[in-house]
């Protein structure tokens, strides 16, 4: 099964300040179709998860621009420009290239 | 408006078989895919595996030996049944609809407890 391995476990940061997060794939994410299934979920405090980028950097309706999603390959980032309070809650990395797909262990962002 | 809604026993006793239902609305499931994802409270996601818009089925190579994904597609409805429950099948069940591989809408979950 395809790990993905996402870094720092928690992110502590002021309002206003920006933010990044780092998803690591055990395996390449590239489909043979030349798409990279590759997506960031927020799951805020009590919610079910929401989609917030898919194939890597398309930002999903209505999500801010503040939210950028980049990588190739194996590694993936997601990068928060200025973190806003609604942006608190666990982000979970996921991938749909390979079966079984697979989640991230997630990421925990909270304010200082 | 589209909608998913989780329902089903929210304690099941060891060795069990767990039954959920998701029912579904402003969408079809002949038009849409739907899976099934998981998450231990505090914890991270698992899925668990779908059921494609035609009837056919995927399921988490870990849970396989004892998952079943179906549907009624005219009570806008699918199924989830696992065997052989445990402690470590205590979590939070939602499902979700799939848009080209990515989950756009999910239900609001519904927590299963294994316990005699």
């Amino acid at each position: 099964d395809v790990v993905l391995t996402q870094t720092p476990v928690s992110l502590s940061v002021t309002l206003g300040d920006p933010a990044s997060i780092s998803c690591r794939s055990s395996q390449s994410l590239e489909y043979s179709d030349g798409y990279t299934y590759l997506e960031w979920y927020l799951q805020k405090p009590g919610q079910s998860p929401q989609l917030l980028i898919y194939g890597v950097s398309n930002r999903f309706s209505g999500v801010p621009d503040r939210f950028i999603g980049s990588g190739s390959g194996t590694d993936f980032t997601l990068k928060i420009s200025r973190v806003e309070p609604e942006d608190l809650g666990v982000y979970h990395c996921f991938q749909a290239t390979h079966d079984p797909f697979t989640f991230g262990s997630g990421t925990k962002l909270e304010m200082k | 408006q589209v909608q998913l809604k989780e329902s089903g026993p929210g304690l099941v006793q060891p060795s069990q078989t767990l039954s959920l239902t998701c029912t579904v609305s402003g969408f079809s499931l002949t038009s849409y895919n739907v899976h099934w994802v998981r998450q231990p409270t505090g914890k991270g996601l698992e899925w668990m595996g779908v059921i494609w818009t035609g009837g056919t089925t995927d399921y988490n190579s870990a849970l396989k030996s004892r998952l079943s994904i179906s549907r009624d597609t005219s009570k806008s409805q699918v199924f989830l049944k696992m065997n052989s429950l445990q402690t470590e099948d205590i979590a939070t069940y939602y499902c979700a609809r799939d848009w080209y591989n990515n989950f756009d809408y999910w239900g609001q979950g519904v927590m299963v407890t294994v316990s005699s």
